[in-house]
């Protein structure tokens, strides 16, 4: 069962555009989101979060949007680059001061179109 | 360097081998989790570490998986006995524990293959 869901495995956005990436959970237990961006051959590096307190964070060209009820959330990058092109990976966790395993989704792989 | 650091980059193994997989975390780390990511999905959490204590292996597939953490840095991640199915990439985290939800830091994983 798929706790954390990325329903698009590929986006392709142009250049300069809005890149919006999209994850849905069904765990209502989760109460902070993280969005992940791997390149090839390499870990997992951390980009932004939130805390289900919230309904936006914003970090320069990164905003994610949290809306509880939907269970949904999604990255949003702007302006994108041609470096943002690698895959995007949502990731969702229940606080608890030391044991925060992460429940990923599948990914959705974003290309750059210069 | 300063990040979290996995040997080998790469392991071939023949189906019924042992191999050992290893992460050094980032110095200071006080948690440290192993997750299996296999082709095409999301890494899967395997086991978490607060210093030498192994307080959640729930992840963990089968007894022939087996980690350890003896001094609180180094932590080893050994398979008995491979099968295919255990072909995947094993990435190992840390993240601090001075407070709540700090972002874990990923190794570049080791990519395990087993024929």
């Amino acid at each position: 069962d798929q706790q954390v869901k990325q329903n698009s495995p590929s986006l392709s956005v142009q250049e300069g555009r809005i890149s919006i990436l999209n994850c849905d959970y069904t765990n209502s237990m989760f109460d902070y989101f993280l969005w992940y961006k791997k390149y090839p051959a390499e870990g997992p590096t951390f980009l932004i979060s939130i805390s289900s307190i919230k309904d936006k964070n914003e970090d320069g060209r990164f905003t994610v949007f949290l809306n509880k009820s939907a269970k949904h959330l999604s990255l949003h990058i702007v302006p994108s680059q041609p470096g943002d092109s690698a895959v995007y990976f949502c990731a969702a966790l229940i606080s608890n001061f030391g044991n925060e395993k992460l429940t990923f989704g599948t990914g959705t792989r974003l290309t750059i179109i210069p | 360097g300063a990040g979290v650091s996995q040997s080998p980059r790469y392991k071939v193994a023949k189906r019924g081998q042992d191999v050992a997989l290893r992460c050094d975390p980032i110095s200071g780390h006080v948690s440290l989790f192993w997750y299996q990511q296999a082709l095409g999905q999301g890494p899967e959490f395997l086991t978490y570490f607060q210093n030498e204590a192994q307080l959640d292996k729930s992840g963990l597939p089968s007894d022939r998986f087996f980690a350890e953490r003896p001094e609180g840095s180094v932590s080893t991640l050994k398979i008995q006995r491979t099968q295919q199915e255990d072909s995947a990439v094993y990435l190992c985290a840390s993240s601090a524990r001075d407070r709540y939800n700090q972002p874990q830091h990923f190794g570049d994983g080791t990519r395990l293959s087993i024929l």
